[in-house]
């Protein structure tokens, strides 16, 4: 298994301003993944985030606006831009463990309330 | 475009019967098929999962079903707990896409004492 650390565990923050969220994990890792879940909704994948290559995004969401950065293998950051409050959501970083089968893991999330 | 639909969206049991959850999907290419359980304020913990090569897998009070001719899979929990009141959420992922998860819209369990 991993332990995934995210920090912020919540934030309010103001319209038109940006917050990075920080994901460390205790083992080094491939594949790291952005999801978003929406009050009361499933989670929607934003990116994914391999080391030494840039992120690659899904449909609906561009690097502008959810710019990530990685580092190196244990660590990832996820900002969120020139935000608004249709962005008030939990955010959750998640770790594929290849020697688990592939099986990933995620951080407690970060909950942000855009205001 | 949902590739996981997820069924029944709530759903009450009482304790000690069986809670039943559905999913379906349509990409064959899919070769990974995990449940996760998420209470309020955490982040979703991986529960069971399941490859297409077996068509069940059980794990304590926890069985996946799994069905590859029909596309679906299920998750049945036998003698259900108040404890395990929580959302479950059935995902489904290929090695192609580095296995990035597609959620099901999830399930809100209740179990009554």
């Amino acid at each position: 298994s991993a332990v995934i650390s995210q920090k912020p565990s919540r934030d309010i923050c103001q319209r038109g301003t940006s917050l990075t969220i920080q994901c460390q994990v205790d083992s080094q890792v491939t594949m790291m993944f952005w999801y978003r879940q929406q009050p009361g909704q499933s989670l929607t994948l934003i990116a994914t985030a391999n080391q030494g290559s840039e992120a690659t995004y899904e449909s609906g969401f561009v690097i502008d606006k959810f710019p990530i950065s990685r580092p190196n293998l244990t660590f990832s950051t996820l900002t969120v831009s020139n935000m608004s409050p249709e962005d008030s959501s939990i955010y959750l970083c998640s770790v594929e463990v290849l020697v688990s089968g592939g099986e990933a893991f995620f951080g407690q999330g970060t909950r942000l309330t855009v205001v | 475009q949902q590739q996981v639909k997820q069924s029944p969206q709530s759903l009450i049991v009482q304790k000690g019967g069986i809670s039943i959850i559905n999913c379906a999907y349509e990409n064959t290419a899919f070769d990974y098929f995990p449940w996760y359980q998420q209470f309020p304020g955490k982040g979703p913990a991986l529960l069971i999962a399941i490859r297409p090569d077996v068509s069940e897998k059980k794990e304590g009070r926890f069985t996946i079903s799994f069905n590859k001719s029909a596309k679906q899979f299920s998750l049945h929990i036998m003698d259900s707990q108040p404890g395990d009141s929580a959302t479950y959420f059935c995902a489904a992922s290929m090695e192609g896409s580095g296995y990035a998860l597609n959620f099901g819209k999830g399930t809100s369990l209740l179990v009554t004492p």
